[in-house]
């Protein structure tokens, strides 16, 4: 069964530390994995998009990696600010655009 | 470029009324989505639309969710008629056949409240 399953499910960090969200997956055949950003009231935004052959992406202080292997990504989030407070979803796409979301892991910066 | 429109972006009803949502795609995408996304959770797939064809429907329910795409461009999403748990936010996105990476822009939603 495609699945996608991220952790935590939120988290709190204060202004200024670093946090790692995590996506496991189990999707066949693999296309590529994106993590959005999707800010309370908006539509997702996407941050990253990685391919089979890529096994990290950055966007600012946005970095993504992807171990096709363990079928696991991470995103890293450098020095947060409070305009990151948002909810951040891992998408796996397969092959003829399918795709499968994680529930997503709620984050909140406090100053 | 111009993004994925919606409208409305807020919808208040009484249960058993009938809703409507629109969406109009990005230019030339070919593939239109429309989501579901309860509050906390992430968005599920309710149609996948290729041009004016469905490709997926298998989790819209069908007896009181409709959804049409009829000239490949703008589409709309009915509920008819509507429950309390119906309450969530509807998501469209757009995608395009072609490119590296087929990836999705989402439109800013419309948010349903069921009273």
């Amino acid at each position: 069964k495609n699945q996608v399953e991220q952790s935590p499910q939120s988290l709190i960090i204060l202004e200024g530390k670093n946090c790692t969200l995590q996506c496991n997956y189990t999707v066949s055949p693999f296309s590529n994995l994106r993590w959005y950003k999707q800010d309370t009231g908006r539509g997702p935004v996407s941050l990253t998009i990685m391919t089979f052959s890529e096994n990290t992406k950055s966007n600012g202080r946005y970095t993504a990696t992807l171990d096709a292997d363990t079928k696991q990504s991470s995103l890293h989030i450098t020095a947060s600010q409070l305009s990151d407070s948002a909810s951040y979803i891992c998408v796996v796409s397969a092959t003829g655009n399918q795709f499968y979301f994680g529930t997503g892991t709620s984050l909140t910066v406090i100053p | 470029e111009a993004g994925v429109a919606q409208s409305p972006r807020y919808k208040i009803i009484e249960k058993r009324q009938s809703v409507a949502f629109w969406c109009n795609p990005i230019s030339g995408h070919a593939t239109l989505y429309w989501y579901q996304q309860i509050l906390g959770q992430g968005p599920k797939l309710l149609i996948q639309f290729q041009n004016n064809g469905v490709v997926d429907d298998s989790q819209l329910p069908k007896d009181r969710f409709s959804a049409e795409r009829l000239k490949g461009v703008d589409s709309t999403l009915k509920i008819q008629p509507a429950k309390l748990e119906d309450s969530a936010v509807y998501l469209c996105a757009s995608s395009s056949l072609a490119g590296r990476y087929n990836e999705q822009f989402f439109g800013p939603g419309t948010r349903l409240t069921v009273l």
